[in-house]
């Protein structure tokens, strides 16, 4: 199965900061999804194919890559941007996800 | 609005098993598949498998084999996943997510938590 790494495991940002989010598979593959997840609720979909921002995603989000290498930015956190971050991909069976990363602000 | 309710906890005995559901709505509900997710603290989200809510057939992760079987009621637009054999390591939150091939989970239900303690 193709193991999605992400880094960092946590990380700590203020408020108007850059923050980015980085995923590398195991294996290529042709795009990565993200969602986003906050504490008791479901995970939900957040940037999807890559680089395209689900309904109601704040436009400080973005994501990009291709092949093994893939990444959420968000170019001026806010507060609400707390949560845990998980990539997906769905190209090889079985999808897998990333671990997750925690992002936390100051 | 599309909706996926499951249902409540479930607090089982090691050796046994759980049968949970996952009631759709707002949609054509045979023209998505139903995915089943596994959320530990320890093991991340992991892929148990889909089934198809058309032809009722079925695709598992290798490692869920055995562990769960995706059964769906098209009458009553409702999937359920049964976990059987139950050891301390099935205790997590399990969510249904809708689906379809090379498309993200854009739907989630709101999760089922699963205990097995003796």
């Amino acid at each position: 199965e193709t193991v999605l790494t992400q880094s960092p495991t946590t990380t700590a940002a203020s408020p108007g900061e850059k923050v980015t989010i980085t995923c590398r598979a195991s294996s290529s593959v042709s795009y990565m999804h993200w969602y986003q997840q906050k504490s008791g609720a479901s995970p939900k979909l957040w940037i999807y194919d890559t680089s395209k921002l689900a309904s109601g995603v704040p436009n400080r989000f973005s994501g990009s890559g291709s092949g093994t290498s893939y990444s959420l930015i968000i170019s001026s956190i806010e507060s609400e941007d707390a949560a845990t971050y998980y990539c997906q991909q769905k190209s090889s069976d079985p999808p897998t996800f990333g671990a997750g990363t925690k992002l936390e602000l100051k | 609005q599309v909706q996926l309710q499951q249902s409540g906890a479930e607090l089982a005995k090691p050796g046994s098993s759980v049968k949970i559901s996952c009631k759709a709505s707002g949609y054509t509900f045979t023209s998505y598949y139903i995915s089943w997710i596994k959320q530990t603290t320890g093991q991340g989200l992991e892929y148990i498998g889909y089934i198809n809510t058309g032809s009722g057939g079925t695709n598992y992760n290798e490692k869920f084999k055995g562990k769960a079987t995706l059964t769906v009621d098209k009458s009553s637009s409702t999937a359920f996943m049964q976990l059987s054999s139950l050891t301390p390591d099935d205790s997590a939150v399990y969510y249904c997510a809708r689906d379809r091939m090379y498309t993200p989970f854009a739907y989630w239900g709101q999760g089922t938590l699963v205990t097995v303690s003796s």
